[in-house]
């Protein structure tokens, strides 16, 4: 069974630049969370996307925005990049509420 | 809020030593408590789960038993190995809080020959 497949693994942009990153979680899984993780910060939950509904928000700016599409596939954007921004994005999948996530290899994001 | 605090790392020891890494958490009602662990340039895999008080967590030679009255939930094996070296999250989820995640600093361990 395949796992949580994210996309791209590095990625490089300047600061006012936007980027996309995706995640395509284990089949079958209906929720997909992201994390950001950093040295300072830690682990930190930014959203989690049930059946293309975002079901729960973390404490991020606006400038940080997702969606889910209907085969479960999950998005994140994030808008007008800052320095703070460089960080190892993290995305879980999990079969319904309250079941383990898990996640995947995560894309590093590095603003110049 | 919801809070998990681990130990500071890093901790080294050798190999077959006795591991305990300490993780106490606080929220409300009855949180799902977890154990991840990542690797180099990987993402988390889950170690193991507890979801209720009394529930013992066990996978790989680890163990975690979830102690309502002392909010802890303390990751320990009894002979670490080279291959154990990794960051280790203490994590939970709330009841009925969906998938959101509250995670631990993460705790390094080094294991020596």
């Amino acid at each position: 069974k395949a796992g949580v497949t994210q996309t791209p693994r590095y990625l490089i942009k300047t600061r006012g630049q936007q980027v996309t990153l995706s995640c395509s979680p284990i089949s079958g899984h209906r929720s997909v969370s992201w994390y950001q993780q950093t040295p300072g910060q830690g682990l930190q939950f930014l959203f989690e996307y049930f059946s293309e509904t975002q079901r729960n928000k973390g404490n991020f700016p606006g400038r940080f925005s997702g969606r889910q599409f209907s085969n479960s596939r999950s998005e994140m954007n994030v808008s007008t990049l800052e320095l703070g921004d460089s960080a190892l994005y993290l995305c879980a999948s999990s079969l319904e509420e309250d079941t383990p996530q898990h996640f995947g290899d995560g894309t590093r994001l590095s603003i110049l | 809020g919801n809070s998990v605090t681990q130990m500071e790392g890093p901790v080294t020891l050798s190999e077959e030593a006795f591991l305990t890494i300490n993780c106490t958490y606080t929220a409300t009602g009855y949180p799902s408590l977890f154990w991840y662990v990542q690797y180099p340039g990987e993402g988390l895999q889950l170690l193991l789960k507890a979801t209720k008080a009394d529930d013992k967590g066990s996978n790989k030679g680890f163990e975690a038993t979830y102690r309502k009255e002392t909010t802890s939930f303390h990751l320990e094996k009894g002979s670490v190995q080279v291959s154990d070296s990794a960051v280790y999250f203490c994590a939970l989820s709330p009841t009925g809080g969906g998938n959101k995640l509250t995670f631990g600093t993460g705790t390094q361990l080094k294991v020596e020959l």
